[in-house]
C-alpha cells in the first residue's frame, strides 16, 4: 500500500464547476500537507499549504484537511479552463512523499 | 527574479551511456532537491542537499545514481550506464530552508529534465 494515493483521473468538468480533489494517507507522522498544481511539461508549483486540521481558503481555492480520517481535499470553486492541469497532494512528517497526482480538464 | 533552472531540456541516450543532469538553484537557497517523475507517477524522492550537510541519499534507486552540488549552488545529477527504465523527467527543486523548518519552506521546482533511454 501507498503512503499516500491519490485517484489519477483524468477528471474533466465544464467551465465554472466546483472540483473536488482528494487523497487518504496511512502514515499519521504527516503533519504538513501541500496541493501543487503542475502544467504541462513545466514543474509543480506550490498553490496551497496547511499545517493542521480545517480548512484554508486562498481565493477559488480551499484545502481541507482532516487527520482523524487521514484525508485531504482540495476545492476549486467557479473552475476556469485555466485550470487545467496536473494536481499533486504532498505531505511531510520527515519525508516529502507526493501523490500520484489527478489530471484535471475544464472544459470552456 | 530568476527561478530554478534545468540544463539539458531533453536529453536521449543509449542504454549503457552515462548522463550528467544540471540544476541551477535560486540564489540563496540552501535547501536542493532531486526528484524523478515518471509517466502516469508522482514525484518521486532522489536526494536533498542541506547546505554544507552530508545529502540524504535515501531516495536514490540504485548505485548508478550519483548526486554533487558544488559550492552549495549548482547541483549535477548522474546516472552511470542508464538502462531503459530511467527514462523519466528529473525535476530540481530548491527552498531556502528545508519543508518542516519554517514558514518560509516553499519549493520552487524547475521545469525539469526529460530524459530517454533507448
Amino acid at each position: 500500500q501507498k503512503e499516500v494515493e491519490q485517484d489519477p483521473g483524468p477528471l474533466s468538468v465544464p467551465e465554472g464547476a466546483i472540483v473536488s480533489l482528494n487523497c487518504t494517507y496511512s502514515n499519521s507522522a504527516f503533519q504538513y500537507f501541500m496541493w501543487y498544481r503542475q502544467y504541462s511539461r513545466k514543474g509543480p508549483e506550490l498553490l496551497m499549504y496547511t499545517y493542521s486540521s480545517g480548512n484554508k481558503e486562498d481565493g477559488r481555492f480551499t484545502a481541507q484537511v482532516d487527520k482523524s480520517s487521514k484525508y485531504i481535499s482540495l476545492f476549486i470553486r467557479d473552475s476556469q479552463p485555466s485550470d487545467s492541469a496536473t494536481y499533486l497532494c504532498a505531505m511531510y512528517g520527515g519525508k516529502l512523499i507526493f501523490g500520484q497526482g489527478t489530471e484535471l480538464s475544464v472544459k470552456p | 527574479g530568476a527561478g530554478v533552472s534545468q540544463s539539458p531540456s531533453n536529453k536521449v541516450t543509449e542504454k549503457g551511456k552515462d548522463v550528467e543532469l544540471r540544476c541551477d538553484p535560486i540564489s540563496g537557497h540552501t535547501a536542493l532537491y532531486w526528484y524523478r517523475q515518471s509517466l502516469g507517477q508522482g514525484l518521486e524522492f532522489l536526494i536533498y542537499f542541506q547546505g554544507n550537510s552530508a545529502p540524504d541519499k535515501s531516495g536514490l534507486p540504485s548505485d548508478r545514481f550519483s548526486a554533487e552540488r558544488t559550492g552549495g549552488s549548482v547541483s549535477t545529477l548522474t546516472i552511470q550506464r542508464t538502462q531503459q527504465e530511467d527514462s523519466a523527467v528529473y525535476l530540481c527543486a530548491s527552498s531556502l530552508y528545508h519543508v518542516g523548518t519554517s514558514s518560509d519552506d516553499t519549493q520552487y521546482f524547475g521545469p525539469g529534465t526529460r530524459l530517454t533511454v533507448l
